[in-house]
């Protein structure tokens, strides 16, 4: 089974700052790795994704995230956060093959403040 | 593309009624399509696994008999809440999932919140 551990719960931020949002994940076979955004009242929006390869991953309105096997990983960043970054943030964990099924952490709150 | 629909965007009902939401995949065709439901503040929980054409894949802990679930076609899922309360109100969010680059990615619909009164 996998589990994905969101270390922070919020994290604010001044506007143009760089910021970095950590996410734990543990499972005993290989896994993909995700970020999703999610606005007020909204579903999730993908940002980035790691299924092999490079371990480092652009996405998405500026976003990358750094995949880190012996550290077991997969934190958020970007290096000039804007008013409109925030959101919620998850990070999720799948198996790959089957369904895919995700299971994802407890989320963290970016706020950007002006 | 892959754009996820859902409907209604969110609903009230009295206690003791049913109510149904409905996803669907717009331009894309998805075999299997996932429900999920979000608490205020919180994580998003997998409720079940729907098939199309066959029977859901509930969760562990998830009442099937009061999140009935059909997915009667390649673009159409609906979660039907039975005889709800108000411990039901929540945001219901789907998934609709398909093949892309090199594996199952599931795009998610905009969500539907219930208030159950």
């Amino acid at each position: 089974a996998q589990s994905v551990t969101q270390l922070d719960s919020q994290v604010p931020v001044f506007e143009e700052a760089p910021v970095e949002l950590r996410c734990n994940y543990s499972s005993s076979v290989s896994v993909y790795l995700f970020w999703y955004v999610q606005y007020p009242n909204q579903g999730l929006q993908l940002l980035l994704k790691y299924l092999s390869g490079s371990t480092l991953v652009k996405g998405i309105n500026g976003f990358e995230a750094e995949f880190n096997k012996s550290q077991t990983s997969f934190h958020l960043r970007k290096p000039s956060v804007h008013i409109s970054d925030t959101a919620e943030y998850f990070c999720a964990v799948s198996a790959p093959g089957g369904y895919n099924k995700l299971i994802f952490g407890a989320g963290t709150r970016l706020a950007v403040h002006p | 593309g892959a754009v996820v629909s859902q409907h209604p965007s969110w609903v009230i009902c009295k206690s003791g009624t049913s109510v149904k939401i409905e996803c669907r995949s717009l331009d894309f065709q998805a075999t299997t399509m996932f429900w999920y439901r979000q608490f205020p503040k919180q994580s998003l929980m997998l409720m079940a696994t729907s098939n199309e054409g066959s029977k859901a894949t509930y969760e562990q802990g998830v009442e099937k008999d009061k999140f009935l679930i059909n997915h009667a076609s390649l673009t159409l899922s609906t979660l039907t809440v039975t005889s709800a309360h108000p411990e039901d109100s929540s945001f219901y969010i789907c998934s609709a999932q398909t093949w892309t680059e090199d594996y199952n990615e599931q795009f998610f619909g905009p969500g539907t919140r219930l208030t159950v009164l």
